[in-house]
């Protein structure tokens, strides 16, 4: 099975851009998270969804979105980039909502100048 | 917050040697489990822990729960070269999302 695959790799954003990224997760897994990853704060939980719904939300502003399809395949969106927004956007997916085990992504590494 | 937090924060050793992490989390967790980063990639599942375990093993690894102290150890025998890597303590807790510490850098010298 392919592995959980995120696009673009890298971007390059300047403040009050928007920014859309993607994930795919393993085939068969319905949960997919975000996770954002920065040197200060580590890894912080974004959002999860499964079967299309939003199950549970990090403590981002509202900025920072998501959504996701009936393939599984997730987006997320971050509107109006701050300088602060960059970060690695790392997506984890796993087989269903009580699976324990994430899979991760390679992420996309967001610089906003 | 229920994150955990890892010690220490960088770890470097020799090729051969022991290495040993702990994890500390502040609340009741269902279950725990470690991570590896290799730089700038995502991050790889290596074991998970249930709340009524005490240890498990894998491979070179070995892992320790202690829920009445709340902390947890990652000790990986051996090390080689290709261990250098971030490694991250991550808690579970009913239906509450992964919340994952901030790691500890190992570098394995050759």
């Amino acid at each position: 099975k392919a592995g959980v695959t995120q696009t673009p790799r890298y971007l390059i954003k300047t403040r009050g851009q928007q920014v859309t990224l993607s994930c795919s997760p393993i085939s068969g897994h319905r949960s997919v998270s975000w996770y954002q990853q920065t040197p200060g704060q580590g890894l912080q939980f974004l959002f999860e969804y499964f079967s299309e719904t939003q199950r549970n939300k990090g403590n981002f502003p509202g900025r920072f979105s998501g959504r996701q399809f009936s393939n599984s395949r997730s987006e997320m969106n971050v509107s109006t980039l701050e300088l602060g927004d960059s970060a690695l956007y790392l997506c984890a997916s796993r087989e269903s909502a009580t699976n324990e085990k994430l899979f991760f992504g390679s992420g996309t590494q967001l610089s906003v100048l | 917050s229920q994150q955990g937090e890892e010690d220490p924060q960088a770890l470097s050793i020799q090729e051969g040697e022991n290495a040993t992490m702990n994890c500390s989390y502040k609340t009741s967790i269902n279950n725990l489990q470690w991570y590896r980063q290799n730089s700038g990639r995502g991050l790889v599942h290596l074991i998970l822990i249930r709340s009524n375990e005490r240890e498990k093993h894998s491979g070179r690894l070995r892992v320790t729960l202690d829920t009445s102290k709340k902390s947890s150890s990652l000790l990986i025998t051996a090390s080689r070269a290709a261990d250098t890597a971030s490694y991250f303590c991550a808690t579970s807790s009913g239906n509450t999302p992964l919340v994952f510490g901030k790691g500890t850098r190992l570098s394995v010298i050759a």
